[in-house]
């Protein structure tokens, strides 16, 4: 297994485009994290999935925002209208549990024009 | 609300000598600790890490110590090399997620 995967590496969208990413996470780890980084900041947490079921959402995940981890395998987060605010590193994480092998993808940068 | 906080964005240290980064907390509810290392346009890349349970622990040249009466986790290189060159990350988990400081640059100086 060669560790979470993310795609695209980079997206770059004008203002009110739509935008989904995709990440694939060590195939048995059965939770899943979104995180969001922006420049001179640290990441910081969107969502969480176990399996299919999404369980927490920060108040950082707007309506514009929607991850979906359908068969409990890879995930999407998509984007909608974006805005220019919304240009910054998308990071995918799994684990096994809680904190055990909790790993981080390479991320998605995104920029919106 | 930052929960978690490195205080210095950028450190300097020559090589061979000892790198000390620095983080503080406000919860004290966080289980548990990493220190995390990124590269330009790479994700986090776990370092080491400590639960709440212990004060110190060692992974070759990587030591990482927690006072918790003090809210207060360091790491500490020694020695350093150049190719330790990156941001590091100081980040605190509880419930189901990490909380991130805002990083520190570290320059390795050959």
């Amino acid at each position: 297994d060669t560790g979470v995967s993310q795609n695209p590496r980079h997206k770059i969208t004008k203002r009110g485009q739509n935008v989904t990413f995709r990440c694939d996470p060590i195939s048995e780890h059965n939770r899943l994290y979104w995180y969001r980084q922006t420049l001179g900041q640290g990441p910081e947490f969107l969502t969480y999935f176990q399996n299919e079921a999404q369980l927490e959402k920060s108040r950082l995940l707007s309506d514009r925002f929607s991850a979906e981890r359908p068969k409990g395998s890879f995930s999407t987060l998509e984007i909608q209208r974006t805005e220019q605010g919304d240009s910054a590193m998308y990071l995918c994480a799994s684990s096994i549990h809680g904190v055990d092998g909790y790993t981080f993808g390479s991320g998605t940068r995104l920029t919106v024009v | 609300d930052q929960q978690v906080k490195q205080n210095s964005p950028s450190l300097s240290v020559q090589e061979g000598r000892i790198s000390i980064l620095n983080c503080d907390y406000t919860n004290s509810m966080f289980d548990y600790f990493l220190w995390y290392k990124k590269y330009p346009a790479e994700g986090p890349t776990f370092l080491i890490s400590i639960s709440s349970i212990k004060d110190k622990n060692e992974d070759g040249r990587f030591t990482v110590f927690l006072n918790k009466s003090a809210k207060h986790l360091s790491l500490h290189i020694v020695p350093s090399q150049p190719g330790d060159s990156a941001v590091y990350f100081c980040a605190a988990f509880t419930g189901n997620q990490f909380y991130f400081g805002t990083g520190t640059s570290l320059t390795v100086i050959p």
